[in-house]
């Protein structure tokens, strides 16, 4: 089966602007979480959403919003972008109904590389 | 919240020699243990995963082991190969949260 797919692969923008990157999970996978990836901090969670809603989020900024349709497709944005947005965001899928302690599983895409300038 | 520290940060070894990874984490609350592994350009894969009920877990060349009493688990790889070469992440997680809390990442280098 396909597996999470992520677009855009890369992405260039300027201090200031917004970007809305997309993230289409495995069929039948209910829960979509974002991560955002730099060489100094690693795997920092961004939020999570399962069926269209927030169920939980880390630390970050309000500038950086998400949500997930019917489809269990989600999106991310980043307002006002910083040079410290500079990252690669990963999304991950997971749960399925009835899928017991796999649900634990993550499934991630080959992520967004954002670059600020 | 919970804090999952991983050694090293690089690790480099000759071709069939055996490869260690260490994460400890600070939650005793935390249940299940996974470990990723991410290949250039592409995102991270679980490679293999371990719950609090069990004390180590093999899958072919990699191996897993959670010691509950002193908070820490260890990835092990034998016979290494240049495929191995990646940035491999710990993480943990309480059962229900669904959330991990990953490691830093240990770069690993096979040299052939």
């Amino acid at each position: 089966k396909a597996g999470v797919t992520q677009t855009p692969r890369y992405l260039i923008k300027t201090r200031g602007q917004q970007v809305t990157l997309s993230c289409s999970p495995i069929s039948g996978h209910r829960s979509v979480s974002w991560y955002q990836q730099t060489p100094g901090q690693g795997l920092q969670f961004l939020f999570e959403y399962f069926s269209e809603t927030q169920r939980n989020k880390g630390n970050f900024p309000g500038r950086f919003s998400g949500r997930q349709f019917s489809n269990s497709r989600s999106e991310m944005n980043v307002s006002t972008l910083e040079l410290g947005d500079s990252a690669l965001y990963l999304c991950a899928s997971s749960f399925l109904t009835g899928g017991g302690q796999d649900n634990e599983k993550l499934f991630f895409g080959s992520g967004t590389q954002l670059s600020v300038l | 919240g919970e804090n999952v520290e991983q050694h090293p940060s690089t690790l480099s070894v000759q071709e069939g020699d055996s490869a260690v990874i260490k994460c400890t984490y600070s939650d005793s609350a935390s249940n299940y243990f996974p470990w990723y592994k991410q290949e250039l350009g592409k995102g991270p894969q679980l490679i293999i995963d371990i719950r609090s009920n069990v004390g180590e877990k093999k899958d072919q060349r990699i191996a897993v082991t959670l010691n509950k009493t002193a908070k820490h688990f260890s990835l092990h790889i034998t016979e290494t190969q240049p495929e191995d070469s990646a940035v491999y992440f710990c993480a943990a997680s309480k059962g229900g949260s669904y959330i991990p809390t990953f490691g830093r990442g240990t770069s690993l280098i096979v040299h052939p």
